[in-house]
């Protein structure tokens, strides 16, 4: 199993340009979670997906950040336009159904706006 | 919402020493609590969990004690060595939701 794949593994732009990050799930799982990283608000998860349907979007910050689950094994996360406060690294996790709870995450992409 | 509070922020201990790391929660209805490790420019990964039907569980040198009247939980490590350190998170999650919400993390650092 190749565990989750994420896409790019580094991005750098600049202000005002679209970013789009890339996720995998592992085969079989049907809850994807995007997280942000940063040191002064530590993890904080964006919004999940269960079945390819967004369940919760509270976490994302603003109507900049969108994301799309259009199938079970692909996501995406979109940021436009971006700004150098969106400068973080940005997980992806996913998790089985049912019983299981541990959520698997990602390399990350490290993005950089300047 | 839940709320997570981890404490300390770091923690440094030599070699051999215990390492203990708390955290607090505030939604009642929370019933799953995982700690995650998570190494520099690297992912963070499970270590171990426990259940609100549980107050402890221990795997070899790492162990969670669980008190759902007081709203915390605990991660021990003890005999501790210079790879144990890392960022550690604590976590919680309302049973049926799939959401995590994480504490700050703390930064262990094992001297040798």
């Amino acid at each position: 199993d190749a565990g989750v794949i994420q896409s790019p593994r580094h991005e750098v732009t600049e202000m005002g340009q679209e970013v789009t990050l890339r996720c995998k799930p592992i085969s079989g799982h049907n809850s994807l979670f995007w997280y942000r990283q940063t040191m002064m608000r530590g993890l904080e998860l964006l919004i999940y997906f269960n079945n390819n349907v967004p369940i919760d979007d509270s976490g994302m910050p603003e109507d900049r950040f969108s994301a799309k689950m259009p199938n079970a094994s692909f996501s995406t996360l979109k940021i436009q336009p971006s700004e150098p406060r969106d400068s973080a690294v940005y997980f992806c996790a996913s998790k089985d159904s049912g019983l299981a709870y541990e959520q698997y995450f990602g390399p990350g992409t490290r993005l950089t706006v300047t | 919402g839940e709320n997570v509070e981890q404490h300390p922020s770091t923690l440094s201990v030599q070699e051999g020493d215990s390492a203990v790391i708390k955290c607090t929660y505030s939604d009642s209805a929370s019933n799953y609590f995982p700690w995650y490790k998570q190494e520099l420019g690297k992912r963070p990964q499970l270590i171990i969990d426990i259940r609100s039907n549980v107050g402890e569980k221990k795997d070899q040198r790492i162990a969670v004690t669980l008190n759902k009247t007081a709203k915390h939980f605990s991660l021990h490590i003890t005999e501790t060595q210079p790879e144990d350190s890392a960022v550690y998170f604590c976590a919680a999650s309302q049973g049926g939701s799939e959401k995590l919400v994480f504490g700050k993390g703390t930064k262990l650092t094992v001297n040798p």
